[in-house]
């Protein structure tokens, strides 16, 4: 069973604009991760935000977390084409990471 | 840094045959994951082992599905026999201290 829900499942946009993906899960968390991984590639961690953050930023990457929604989005500015890729959150409710089913973001040149 | 080596990189078998897959996780990295991986959804966990001990694999289909990590180190992840709804993608992983973890390129099962 998969405890987070990417949305949107698909994302399409052009080079230059921002990508936003929102993550939903169900139990309270000590962390959410953000994972990307290229087709017939591995996961690739992104970020980690503890249940105590609401907020945090890694270059282009702008996460949020909301715990009392249960909510959390990951935001990619100034989209390149190689951003091209599945974006995963996953949730760490002790010792072990559940996966979404990802959003399949493409950008194009 | 070498990263998380796994090998095959794609395997096709017919049903009901044995198959075997290697990991070879990072130096140092005491904690080692199983997953699958079906097309279009995340990875789910199959097996966490800490060192040589299987500390969970409530998700590991035990009547087929045995894996094994005995000097705590590199690992096999074994399937027999196997079943077409076996195709997937089997994802290892390791970790240093439980936050990130690192993921190899996963081997791609076809079952025909």
């Amino acid at each position: 069973s998969q405890q987070g829900e990417e949305d949107p499942q698909a994302l399409s946009i052009q080079e230059g604009e921002n990508a936003t993906m929102n993550c939903s899960y169900k139990t309270s968390i000590n962390n959410l991760q953000w994972y990307r991984q290229n087709s017939g590639r591995g996961l690739v961690h992104l970020i980690l935000i503890r249940s105590n953050e609401r907020e945090k930023h890694s270059g282009r990457l702008r996460v949020t977390l909301d715990t009392s929604k249960k909510s959390s989005s990951l935001l990619i500015t100034a989209s390149r084409a190689a951003d091209t890729a599945s974006y995963f959150c996953a949730t760490d409710a002790g010792n072990m990471l559940t996966f979404g089913g990802g959003t399949r973001l493409m950008v194009k040149p | 840094e070498a990263g998380v080596v796994q090998s095959p990189r794609y395997k096709i078998i017919e049903k009901k045959q044995p198959v075997a897959f290697w990991c070879n996780p990072i130096s140092g990295h005491n904690t080692l994951y199983w997953y699958l991986q079906n097309l279009g959804q995340g990875p789910e966990l199959l097996i966490r082992y800490e060192n040589e001990e299987a500390v969970d694999d409530s998700q590991l289909p035990k009547d087929r599905f045995s894996a094994e990590r005995l000097k705590g180190v590199d690992s096999t992840l074994k399937i027999q026999p196997a079943e077409l709804g076996d195709s997937a993608v089997y994802l290892c992983a390791s970790s240093l201290n439980k936050d990130e973890q690192y993921f190899g390129p996963g081997t791609r099962l076809t079952v025909t």
